[in-house]
């Protein structure tokens, strides 16, 4: 299975301020996503991290209020701008593996609060 | 659009089964899943369905597809207060870009 470690595991930041959460895979993967879980929902899916080039973002989500990076096949970056409180969730990096696209790995989560 | 359905809380008794239910709306997914998430923990794959499939048994769970009517169902025997948790039904999809869409999420009480 594939190992994802994201940091931090939490925060508690300031509003107005921003945040950037690291996933690091152990082995390259072709895919990697990033999901947000807000207080006793689902997940939610915010962008598809490209390598490469500008990830995809789904409905409801910008690139100005989420940055993302992927340098790599094991590495990407998303960063919570200018938070206010309705940013507090758990943000999850997620990822398939090359050539093994059947299942999904995720990370433990960050867990974000906003004060 | 994609859209995946679950109920939010289901109850049982130790020892007895539980089925978890969930719809989904896009005919083209490939693979549906069940994650499992206990308080405070990540996400935890217990077991998926490739869409050509119609049942899938793995030990004490049993997940039963029906394409036609987009029907998913996931089913626990012999259900053990460990067993408590969300329940996520979730269905990889390439509408729009290929990712995995997740229901809400179903919370499963297991009584000793």
């Amino acid at each position: 299975s594939a190992v994802i470690s994201q940091k931090p595991s939490r925060d508690i930041c300031q509003r107005g301020t921003s945040l950037t959460i690291q996933c690091q895979v152990d082995s390259q993967v072709t895919m990697m996503f990033w999901y947000r879980q807000q207080p006793g929902q689902s997940l939610t899916l915010i962008a598809t991290a490209n390598q490469g080039s500008e990830a995809t973002y789904e409905s409801g989500f910008v690139i100005d209020k989420f940055p993302i990076s992927r340098p790599n096949l094991t590495f990407s970056t998303l960063t919570v701008s200018n938070m206010s409180p309705e940013d507090s969730s758990i943000y999850l990096c997620s990822v398939l593996r090359e050539g093994l696209d059947t299942e999904a790995f995720f990370g433990q989560g960050t867990r974000l609060t906003v004060v | 659009g994609e859209d995946v359905e679950q109920s939010l809380f289901l109850s049982v008794r130790e020892g007895d089964s539980s089925v978890i239910n969930c719809t989904y709306t896009d005919s083209s997914s490939t693979y549906l899943y069940w994650y499992k998430q206990e308080p405070g923990a990540g996400l935890q794959l217990l077991t998926y369905i490739f869409s050509n499939m119609d049942m899938k048994q793995d030990q004490r769970l049993t997940v039963l597809l029906n394409k036609k009517d987009k029907h998913l169902s996931l089913r626990i025997a012999d259900t053990q207060t460990g067993d408590s948790a969300i329940y996520f039904c979730a269905e990889r999809t390439y509408t729009g870009g290929f990712k995995t869409i997740f229901g809400a999420g179903t919370r499963l009480f297991v009584k000793a």
